[in-house]
């Protein structure tokens, strides 16, 4: 089963605008990280925050932190055509090996 | 330096077959994953090594699926007996550390159909 859930599950912008993709969890985190998967493609990491971050930053994106309500944002600004693509976030436990779960992801889709 | 590698990356197999997939992990990653992600939704946690220490193998879905990483570098997943409900992606994942905190890097997977 997922620990996650992704809202929305599918999101269609034009190009320039602003996408939020919003992630929901259960347990407590060591920390969370977004993935972006291209069509037939594996998983890129796109950005780690630990739980005792709020926010961080990388070029284009923005993820926020709120383990008292247990969601995460990624914010991509100014989007491209190119950043259409599957973005999951995924939780790391304090567990064994520490292994990532993930959410069933939003589908981008940034038209030109 | 070269990421992480999987191979196959496709694989159709007939109901009953055995099949084998191959992980080759970023070089000195102690930690290595497996992953089963079927169609539209997110990967699931099957395996994890320590170097060649099988450390949680709780997200393995039956006695069917078998992996190891006898030197601590090269990982295999074998599937026994192939059923339909097998096919899906497998991702390979491997991680610099042992411990959590640290990015785990994605191979391409492979995507077994079972016919």
């Amino acid at each position: 089963s997922q620990q996650g859930e992704e809202d929305p599950q599918a999101l269609s912008i034009q190009e320039g605008e602003n996408a939020t993709m919003n992630c929901s969890y259960k347990t407590s985190i060591n920390n969370l990280q977004w993935y972006r998967q291209n069509s037939g493609r594996g998983l890129v990491h796109l950005i780690l925050i630990r739980s005792n971050e709020r926010e961080k930053h990388s070029g284009r994106l923005r993820v926020t932190l709120d383990t008292s309500k247990k969601s995460s944002s990624l914010l991509i600004t100014a989007s491209r055509a190119a950043d259409t693509a599957s973005y999951f976030c995924a939780t790391e436990h304090n567990n064994a090996g520490n292994m990532l779960t993930f959410g069933g992801g939003t589908r981008l889709m940034v038209k030109p | 330096g070269a990421g992480v590698s999987q191979s196959p990356r496709y694989k159709v197999a007939k109901r009953g077959q055995d099949v084998a997939l191959r992980c080759d992990p970023i070089s000195g990653h102690v930690s290595l994953f497996w992953y089963q992600q079927a169609l539209g939704q997110g990967p699931e946690f099957l395996t994890y090594f320590q170097n060649e220490a099988q450390l949680d193998k709780s997200g393995l879905p039956s006695d069917r699926f078998f992996a190891e990483r006898p030197e601590g570098s090269v990982s295999t997943l074998k599937i026994q007996r192939t059923q339909q409900e097998d096919s899906a992606v497998y991702l390979c994942a491997s991680r610099r550390l042992a411990g959590g905190g640290d990015t785990q890097y994605f191979g391409p997977g492979t995507r077994l159909t079972v016919l």
